[in-house]
């Protein structure tokens, strides 16, 4: 089956310094990919759409200064949270659809973000 | 703007017994995606069912079967014979087949499915 592949699936920063967690589709292309937001015991909020070669979209009320989205290849798509902070600490979750199809979104293990 | 409730925040059932997750919807749309996601303590999403709103039948796979009221606004989850690899979280998700939220999913608030030997 399609695998998505997440990088680092876990990362401490400190408060006020930058990371990018990198998301591939290690065996088909994606024209488009998602990045969520998972809180302990709780849903997935959807961040952002991510679409290749143009701007990603983003959810009511999620800053696109404070979580920039590239998405430079057909395969892969990368969040970076600026200036972190500790309320940004969370698990974040980036999905794939293979091609422009509807259907299955293929997910990612993970990335568990620790802001100190 | 499309919504998903799972009422039962958490579940539990007897191994080898039968459990059904339940789940409703609210949308204005005819074309559209419903799913099942299992997501176990490793946290990696897996899709358990799919099932498409044109399709009248109700989607199974092995053990995992839907119960698909079009008109109620209702997909739940059976899961027969339950194993202790079920537990999990279960969500069940929406997805538009068409606009501009081409591929997007509403999820529920998932439900916790323990399971007892």
């Amino acid at each position: 089956g399609a695998v998505v592949s997440q990088h680092p699936s876990w990362v401490i920063c400190k408060s006020g310094t930058s990371v990018k967690i990198e998301c591939r589709s290690l065996d088909f292309q994606a024209t488009t990919m998602f990045w969520y937001r998972q809180f302990p015991k709780q849903s997935l909020m959807l961040m952002a759409t991510s679409n290749e070669g143009s701007k990603a979209t983003y959810e009511q009320g999620v800053e696109k200064d404070k979580f920039l989205i590239n998405h430079a290849s057909l395969t892969l798509s990368t969040l970076t949270v600026t200036s972190a902070h500790p309320e940004d600490s969370s698990f974040y979750i980036c999905s794939a659809i293979p091609g422009q199809g509807l259907g299955e979104q293929y997910f990612g293990p993970g990335t568990r973000l620790t802001v100190t | 703007a499309q919504t998903v409730t799972q009422s039962q925040p958490e579940m539990s059932v007897q191994e080898a017994e039968t459990v059904t997750l339940s789940c409703t919807y609210d949308t204005s749309e005819s074309d559209y995606y419903l799913f099942w996601y299992k997501q176990p303590p490793s946290r990696q999403m897996i899709l358990v069912i799919r099932q498409e709103a044109y399709k009248q039948q109700n989607a199974t796979e092995n053990r995992f079967s839907v119960n698909f009221q079009k008109a109620a606004k209702s997909f739940s989850l059976k899961i027969s014979d339950s194993q202790l690899g079920d537990a999990a979280m279960y969500f069940c998700a929406y997805q538009y087949a068409g606009g501009t939220s081409y591929g997007k999913l509403t999820f529920g608030q998932g439900t916790i499915l323990t399971v007892h030997p």
